[in-house]
């Protein structure tokens, strides 16, 4: 079936660092690919989306290329702020044969960012 | 608006007890859905559904079952519980049961069955 496989974490970055979380998926047909965020406490919320091979999706600062030569969709962001700390879930969308959505989540990334 | 709400944010259970963890929205969403997030795992679709009345199972349904009477409210019943549904559940809901629509989540209800 379907997975997404996500590098550990967590990933520890003083602010102002670079940011990359990578993101790697397997799937037949060509799904959606998404980011979704989850803060301390509260539940998952969507930070980005793409939905064809090439497609950037992005949103905060945060960027992320569908990539289907390589079955990636790597999260990157320029410049990490302390509000930035979180988890990550990098998902896919596996519509299956109804053609509702489900999610395949990834094992999510936590990220720490230090002052 | 209050979003998705799940109740209760914490619970203690024995096994083999019952109990119903409950899940409104108040966006008019079609789509509501039941996911699981265990460590090193991720989330895991239980159960959805695609408007009142419609249910369908997910990755991981066994030991659970779900209704949908109306379209607001979406509950999770474990009808015997077991330790390996000690986990944090989360609820979920979109206008659309297409990947179009962007999933809006509860805050989740942790869940631990001894």
């Amino acid at each position: 079936g379907d997975s997404v496989t996500q590098m550990e974490g967590p990933v520890t970055l003083s602010e102002e660092a670079f940011l990359t979380i990578n993101c790697t998926y397997t799937a037949t047909g060509y799904p959606s690919l998404f980011w979704y965020v989850q803060y301390p406490g509260e539940g998952l919320q969507l930070l980005l989306k793409a939905t064809k091979a090439d497609d950037k999706g992005s949103n905060k600062g945060f960027e992320a290329t569908y990539r289907k030569e390589t079955t990636s969709f790597h999260l990157e962001k320029g410049s990490v702020q302390v509000s930035d700390s979180a988890v990550y879930f990098c998902a896919l969308s596996d519509r299956g044969n109804t053609g509702f959505q489900k999610l395949v989540f990834g094992t999510g990334t936590r990220l720490l960012v230090s002052p | 608006n209050a979003g998705v709400t799940q109740t209760p944010k914490f619970q203690v259970l024995k096994t083999g007890q019952s109990m119903t963890l409950q899940c409104a929205q108040d966006m008019n969403h079609e789509y509501m859905s039941w996911y699981r997030q265990d460590p090193g795992m991720g989330l895991r679709l239980i159960h959805y559904s695609v408007g009142a009345g419609i249910t369908d199972q997910g990755e991981v349904p066994n030991g659970y079952n779900v209704s949908r009477s109306t379209t607001e409210d979406f509950p999770l019943r474990l009808l015997s519980a077991a330790p390996s549904q000690t986990s944090v559940y989360f609820c979920a809901s979109s206008l659309r049961p297409y990947e179009d629509s962007p999933l809006h989540f509860g805050n989740g209800t942790r869940l631990t069955v001894t």
